[in-house]
């Protein structure tokens, strides 16, 4: 079945430093993914919606110049934390949308960040 | 946009009773809405799907029910077992749209023995 390759799977960052995580589809091509965000004992809260070769479109709360979306191809897509404090600290989830079967999505394993 | 509500928040089951999950949404043009499962600190793993041209669908001891009239549905475990436990999140998305998934707010189901 489809792969979606999420990484890195845990990390641990300073405050005030910058984390990529990257999300990428193995076996399917994917023109939109979609990062989540999800605290503790809370539901998956979408952030952004990341579309190959142009802009994402963020959530309403979700600031645009600290949460960097870039998606240049249609396999990859990276989300930079930046200038990371504390309260970013969360799971973040990529998923995938396969091109060619617009109902599937496909979910990577998650990176939990760790702000100190 | 879409508001999904779910509910109950938290269910107890002894082992081989049913376990039901109810969720409403409110955008009228959804058309997809699949369950998920996560354990803790994994992935959600998609466990059954339905779209909005059929009203019910089953695999093995898990169903979905869909009433698109009230704008709700339901899922349904069978003869629950002690690795249902799990938090179980449904969600309802606009195909067309752009599969923007909407999440309900997750019941954390556990089975007792």
């Amino acid at each position: 079945g489809a792969v979606v390759s999420q990484h890195p799977s845990w990390v641990i960052c300073k405050s005030g430093t910058s984390v990529k995580i990257e999300c990428r589809s193995l076996d399917f091509q994917a023109t939109t993914m979609f990062w989540y965000r999800q605290f503790p004992k809370q539901s998956l809260m979408l952030m952004a919606t990341s579309n190959e070769g142009s802009k994402a479109t963020y959530e309403q709360g979700v600031e645009k110049d600290k949460f960097l979306i870039n998606h240049a191809s249609l396999t990859l897509s990276t989300l930079t934390v930046t200038s990371a404090h504390p309260e970013d600290s969360s799971f973040y989830i990529c998923s995938a949308r396969d091109s060619l079967d617009s109902g599937s999505l496909h979910f990577g394993n998650g990176t939990r960040l760790t702000v100190t | 946009g879409e508001n999904v509500e779910q509910h109950p928040s938290t269910l107890s089951v002894q082992e081989g009773d049913s376990a039901v999950i109810k969720c409403t949404y409110s955008d009228s043009a959804s058309n997809y809405f699949p369950w998920y499962k996560q354990e803790l600190g994994k992935r959600p793993q998609l466990i059954i799907d339905i779209r909005s041209n059929v009203g019910e669908k089953k695999d093995q001891r898990i169903a979905v029910t869909l009433n698109k009239t009230a704008k709700h549905f339901s899922l349904h475990i069978t003869e629950t077992q002690p690795e249902d436990s799990a938090v179980y999140f449904c969600a309802a998305t606009f195909t067309g749209g752009g599969n923007k998934l909407t999440f309900g707010t997750g019941t954390q189901l556990k089975v007792e023995l």
